[in-house]
Parts: C-alpha cells; structure tokens; sequence
C-alpha cells in the first residue's frame, strides 16, 4: 500500500521565520493534497499538485511536487500566528483509496 | 451557502451500542468518504462512496457501516463490534474521486 512519511512531525517556529514541511511517497504520486486542520475541527484544502516539477502557491504557501512525483513540500514565508495548526499531506492511490500522512503540527510563536 | 455538515459534534455513547453519525453535503457532489482520526495521526479511510446506492470499503471497515440511499446523505454507524470506537470523524466530500475534497467540522465519538 501507498506511504506517505510527513516531516517534521511537529515544528516551533518564530514570527516571521520561513518553514519547510516534507511528504514522501513509497510510491508514485498520482494526485498529492495539502490540507490545513485547526485541532478538533475539519480539513481545509490548500492546494493541489499533479504534475511532476508542478508548483503552486496561495498567499505566503507554495507546494511543489518533484520531477519524479515521490515527494512534496510545503514552504511557508515569513509565518504568522494564523498559519499554526497541523498541515496534513494525502494522496490517492491506484487502488482508488486515499492515504494521508500523520500530519505535522505547527506552533508559531509570536 | 454551500457546505458539509456533520452533527453531532460531540457524541458519548456506552459500551455496546451502536450509533449513527450523520453527513449531509448540499455541493451536489458525487463522491463522500468517511474517515476516522486518532490523536497524532493521519486520517484513515473508513469508506466511500462514489454514487448513489453504492459504497466501498476503505481500509479500516470493520466495525461500520454506511448507506447512500440519497446524493446528499452518508450516514455512518458504528456498531457494536468496532473494538476502539473512540476517535474523531471526519465525512467528507468531493466532486469526483481524484479531486479535492471538502471536510466535514467532524464528531468526536466518546465511548463510555
């Protein structure tokens, strides 16, 4: 079945400072999601990357997928307390089911 | 406004019951999933539909049960069997399978 490893599994950052949150993939991605979940509460979609070497971006995010669709990261600029919460990577699979990290939790501090 | 809803939000039940969460999508989406979500993990897939009058197993079923007798509705039950109900739900939906989905706010199920 479909992995995907999320790194780091929890990050403090300060105010201001850029981030970098990784999902690899045992397998060949055909269809990676980011999401953002404040605890307690439902996903929200990010962002979405299909093709390999795709990059995309929304406000101060960007996510970009490798030429050989195995790996995704998340980069935040200059962060804010409104960016903390746990960033989640997903992926379908060729199976038709879908696989999710275990998330990684960031804490912002101001 | 267009949304998904799950009700309710909190929800105790005791030992040997079942119970019934709800989901209701007005996105008229084709596709709904249910997942499960323990403390520091990821989601993990309950199951999911991708019309009406039909549903798949995902890959943690046993113990559940869904029905899609409406476009709108995935109701989930969690049933006697389910060793460790304890957990957060998530329902979720999207247009077809492949794209994005849009997130329930969830049910946190207590089993007492």
């Amino acid at each position: 079945s479909q992995e995907l490893e999320q790194s780091p599994q929890s990050l403090i950052v300060q105010e201001g400072k850029n981030l970098t949150i990784n999902c690899t993939s045992s397998k060949t991605l055909y269809g990676l999601y980011w999401y953002k979940q404040k605890y307690g509460e439902g996903l929200i979609f990010l962002m979405m990357l299909q093709k390999g070497g795709e990059e995309k971006s929304h406000e101060k995010i960007t996510a970009k997928l490798d030429e050989k669709k195995q790996q995704s990261s998340l980069h935040i600029t200059a962060s804010q307390p409104s960016h903390a919460g746990i960033y989640l990577c997903g992926a379908d699979t060729n199976a038709g089911k879908s696989t999710f990290g275990d998330g990684t939790t960031l804490t912002v501090k101001p | 406004d267009g949304g998904i809803t799950q009700s309710p939000k909190y929800l105790f039940r005791k030992e040997g019951q079942n119970v019934t969460l709800s989901c209701e999508q007005n996105l008229n989406h084709d596709a709904m999933y249910w997942y499960r979500q323990d403390p520091g993990q990821g989601l993990r897939l309950i199951y999911y539909s991708q019309i009406v009058n039909d549903f798949q197993k995902g890959d943690i079923a046993e113990g559940y049960s869904v029905s899609r007798e409406k476009k709108e509705s995935f109701p989930l039950t969690v049933t006697s069997a389910q060793k460790n109900p304890t957990a957060f739900y998530l329902c979720a939906s999207s247009p077809l399978r492949g794209l994005e989905a849009f997130f329930g706010q969830g049910t946190r199920l207590t089993v007492v």
